[in-house]
């Protein structure tokens, strides 16, 4: 069956390091996004991506990066890690079909910066 | 602004009985309205997603209803269950080209037996 995953589920790093979250989809879906969500707070866009080479940047891009070089994964990267990252990240992946479109998430990364 | 509000933040109901969960929205212009489900631990799945011309729409217990004109929407359950004990998310899109998703807090059930 087609379907979205990410790695690793959890993750500890230290403050200052680069990390890098996976995610990948086999729905060939165009268009896939970054989120992440804490408490008090509904999920934010990071990053998302509408194909092969092209990204964008969310509301709350700053210290992250993506890159697209295929339809099936967009990995997420935190360049130098905060404190302040300390959150479970959502990868999803959709397709317009008329006029919506919906989100299908992936599992979820736990990341903990020390 | 653009704003998506919840109420109530967290419910607790006795297993069978029905409830019924509102988000208020600010959103403007309006492209469609979604509510998901999240388990805790996993991502949110779409329940339903409701255009400005829809007022209603079902999938099995849960039905959404959506009214353009106050800018409001309820997701109604009907004879809850132990595994609808999740966060409902309540999700508004913005008419414009590309993908803006306004996110509510969402609300916490918890359905005991």
């Amino acid at each position: 069956d087609a379907e979205i995953t990410q790695s690793p589920r959890h993750k500890i790093t230290e403050t200052g390091r680069q990390v890098t979250l996976a995610c990948h989809q086999t729905w060939n879906h165009n268009n896939m996004f970054w989120y992440r969500q804490d408490l008090g707070h509904g999920l934010r866009l990071i990053h998302y991506s509408y194909g092969v080479h092209d990204t964008n940047k969310g509301e709350v891009s700053d210290g992250y990066s993506v890159s697209r070089s295929n339809t099936e994964d967009l990995p997420l990267t935190l360049e130098s890690a905060a404190s302040s990252q300390t959150s479970v990240y959502f990868c999803a992946s959709s397709v317009r079909i008329g006029a919506t479109d919906t989100q299908y998430f992936g599992p979820g990364t736990r990341l903990t910066v020390l | 602004k653009n704003q998506v509000e919840q109420s109530p933040q967290s419910l607790i109901i006795l297993e069978g009985k029905n409830c019924t969960l509102q988000c208020n929205y600010t959103v403007s212009p309006f492209s469609n309205l979604r509510w998901y489900k999240q388990d805790t631990g996993r991502g949110p799945v779409s329940l339903t997603i409701m255009t400005f011309s829809e007022n209603t729409k079902s999938n099995g217990r849960y039905t959404a209803t959506l009214d353009a004109d106050t800018k409001q929407s309820s997701l109604h359950i009907t004879a809850s269950q132990l595994s609808d004990s999740a966060s409902y998310i309540c999700v508004v899109s913005l008419q414009q080209a590309g993908t803006a998703l306004i996110f509510g807090k969402g609300t916490t059930l918890s359905v005991s037996s």
